[in-house]
Parts: C-alpha cells; sequence; structure tokens
C-alpha cells in the first residue's frame, strides 16, 4: 500500500521560505519511472501542479513559479523536499504530495494535504 | 484562469445520469490523455479515470470517461448522493507541465 504524507510549517511570513516535506511509502523512487509530484490548492480554488521529480533524478516546474521553486529527493530517507521561496499571501494553500507510476502519468495516491498559511 | 476549461457547476437527481465536460488544446488534451480526480468536501483529491477511459481498482463502473480531439467528458450514471464531490479533469501539456481544470462541484439534488 502506497501512502505519502506531507509536513512543515503550517504559517510563515512574507518574503520567507517555505520548505515541505513528502514522506512516503510503499514504494521507491529509485525504482524506474516512479515520480513524486507536489500540487497545491488555495482555499476554495482549483487544483495546481507545482513541480515533479523522477526516479533518476529528471525534475520539472511549474513555468509560472519555476524561479521561486527547488525539489529535491532523498531516496535513503523516502521523502522529497519542495522549496519555495519569497512567500506571499497568495501562495496560502493546501499543499499536496502524490505517486506517479509512469512518465507524465496520473498521480495517484495523493497525501492528505498540508495547509500552509502565509501571514505577517 | 485555469488551462483546461470545465462548467464550474453540475447536479442532478439520484439515479440520473450527469456529464462533465473538460476543454483544452491541442498541446494537452489533442494530444495526450486525460485524468479525472475526485475531491470529496474537506479530502484530498483522489484518482477516478486514468488514460481517458480507464477506472482504478475500486471505482465503481457508473464512472466513465471518454475523449474527442480537445475535449474530454466524465460521465456517471447512476448518480448517488456520495457522489457530491468537486471534479477535475487533468492532462500533462506539451509545454511539459501539469494543467488542471477549474473544478466543477456537483450536486446531488
Amino acid at each position: 500500500q502506497i501512502t505519502l504524507k506531507e509536513s512543515g510549517p503550517t504559517l510563515v511570513k512574507p518574503t520567507q521560505t517555505l520548505t515541505l516535506t513528502c514522506t512516503f511509502s510503499g514504494f521507491s523512487l529509485s525504482t524506474s519511472e516512479v515520480g513524486v509530484g507536489w500540487f497545491r490548492q488555495p482555499p476554495g480554488k482549483a487544483l495546481e501542479w507545482l513541480a515533479l521529480i523522477y526516479w533518476n533524478d529528471d525534475k520539472r516546474y511549474s513555468p509560472s513559479l519555476k524561479m521561486r521553486l527547488t525539489i529535491t529527493k532523498d531516496t535513503s530517507k523516502n521523502q522529497v523536499v519542495l522549496v519555495m521561496t519569497n512567500m506571499d499571501p497568495v501562495d496560502t494553500a493546501t499543499y499536496y504530495c502524490a505517486h506517479s507510476n509512469t512518465i507524465f502519468a496520473e498521480f495517484d495516491p495523493w497525501g492528505q494535504g498540508a495547509l500552509v498559511t502565509v501571514s505577517s | 484562469q485555469s488551462v483546461l476549461t470545465q462548467p464550474p457547476s453540475a447536479s442532478g437527481t439520484p439515479g440520473q445520469r450527469v456529464t462533465i465536460s473538460c476543454s483544452g488544446s491541442s498541446s494537452n488534451i489533442g494530444t495526450n490523455t486525460v485524468n479525472w480526480y475526485q475531491q470529496l468536501p474537506g479530502t484530498a483529491p483522489k484518482l477516478l479515470i486514468y488514460s481517458n477511459n480507464q477506472r482504478p481498482s475500486g471505482v465503481p463502473d457508473r464512472f466513465s470517461g471518454s475523449k474527442s480531439g480537445t475535449s474530454a467528458s466524465l460521465a456517471i450514471g447512476g448518480l448517488q448522493s456520495e457522489d457530491e464531490a468537486d471534479y477535475y479533469c487533468a492532462a500533462w501539456d506539451d509545454s511539459l507541465m501539469e494543467v488542471f481544470g477549474g473544478g466543477t462541484k456537483l450536486t446531488v439534488l
């Protein structure tokens, strides 16, 4: 059974850097074609894809946020970390990570999500 | 503004069949497969349909997906109260990013 769980601060101040960790079990990020993606969903709004990292360390970023995002993996710890710089109140959202078993494929399952509020 | 276009709302009575549309372009739906996610209130998204029309294990066959050209559709037959949720379509874009629809809120009357 594959599970993922997001962790990180619930509150960050404007201009600060957000670091979120996705800890997973039931699969290995060293297995061919496996990937982990990050998404977010502002309160009452739609889902937005942020970034994706594959087993071979190939990384993809949302073009609109690319300059602010960094995604890394620690295969030995079964973790994927997303760093987002220069946080703004508009970045207030629930952040999700999710598993993908094939390149450019669907995401399944998803973590429970972590609400991050950006406020001074 | 979402890249894929969905109606913001849909509704039906128990037992009815409801269809939700998703419109894209040649760079996403036109060349890549479509996935659908169901998000029940207060919960994380769940994969409902993948590769245009495939159901993951455990998803009832009341849910079906289709794709034609640059559009896709999700159909829910025999509507049930527990189907009340937000539904999102998604696809990879040739610009190498995952794009989503704005979501459709389904109400069971």
